[in-house]
């Protein structure tokens, strides 16, 4: 039974690039979440997609934005990549708005130069 | 609004030693609670999750939090050490009657274990 997986692993992009991260969920889930995690900090919540919508939305600029696929895949674009915008990103999938926990991809490192 | 504050963002013990680690949490609703673990370049793995049952929760690994309402902590715990425990343990929240929404994470807390 395959986790959350995420491509790629590692990205290297310059300042005012774009990038596309993407993300499968677990088998049987069919919401997906995606957070930053910054150096030697916690992950904070971007957005959260369900039934191909966006379902709500932490505090980030517009530059940040997703989609969601039929198959429950989704990406994450970010335009006019910012220094500080090098992180982890992570994809969390879980199924549906019950109790059941969020489980988490291993990430995707973005390093802006 | 939900917040999560981890006191104490180095712990370091002994092999065999008792683990304590601390969170609080700050909820206008009743709270699902997590703690979830991140070893190096890994994503986060859940410990355990509590969502309104039994106040004493028990999860992989031997790890275990208790859940008090009135001094508004779930602190994680494990009564012996070892050297692979060591790793960055974060604490989270979620408001219950939005399950499955967002997590708002603690700044995580790096325990080191020495032999």
């Amino acid at each position: 039974d395959a986790g959350v997986t995420q491509s790629p692993t590692h990205l290297i992009k310059t300042r005012g690039q774009q990038v596309t991260l993407r993300c499968s969920p677990k088998s049987g889930h069919d919401t997906v979440s995606w957070y930053q995690q910054a150096l030697g900090q916690g992950p904070q919540f971007i957005f959260q997609y369900y039934e191909e919508e966006e379902r709500q939305r932490g505090n980030f600029p517009d530059r940040f934005s997703g989609h969601q696929f039929p198959n429950y895949s989704s990406e994450l674009n970010v335009n006019a990549l910012l220094l500080g915008d090098s992180a982890l990103y992570l994809c969390a999938s879980t199924f549906g708005q019950g109790d059941q926990p969020q489980h988490f991809g291993d990430g995707t490192r973005l390093s802006i130069l | 609004a939900q917040s999560v504050t981890q006191l104490g963002s180095h712990v370091s013990v002994s092999e065999g030693a008792l683990v304590l680690l601390r969170c609080n949490y700050s909820s206008s609703v009743p709270p699902y609670l997590f703690w979830y673990v991140q070893y190096p370049n890994q994503g986060l793995q859940l410990l355990l999750k509590y969502t309104s049952a039994a106040t004493l929760v028990k999860g992989i690994n031997g790890f275990e939090a208790e859940f008090k309402k009135s001094e508004t902590s779930f602190h994680l715990t494990k009564p012996s050490a070892h050297m692979s425990d060591a790793a960055e343990y974060f604490c989270a929240v979620t408001p219950s009657n939005q399950a499955g929404t967002a997590l708002i994470f603690g700044k995580g807390t790096t325990l080191s274990v020495s032999s």
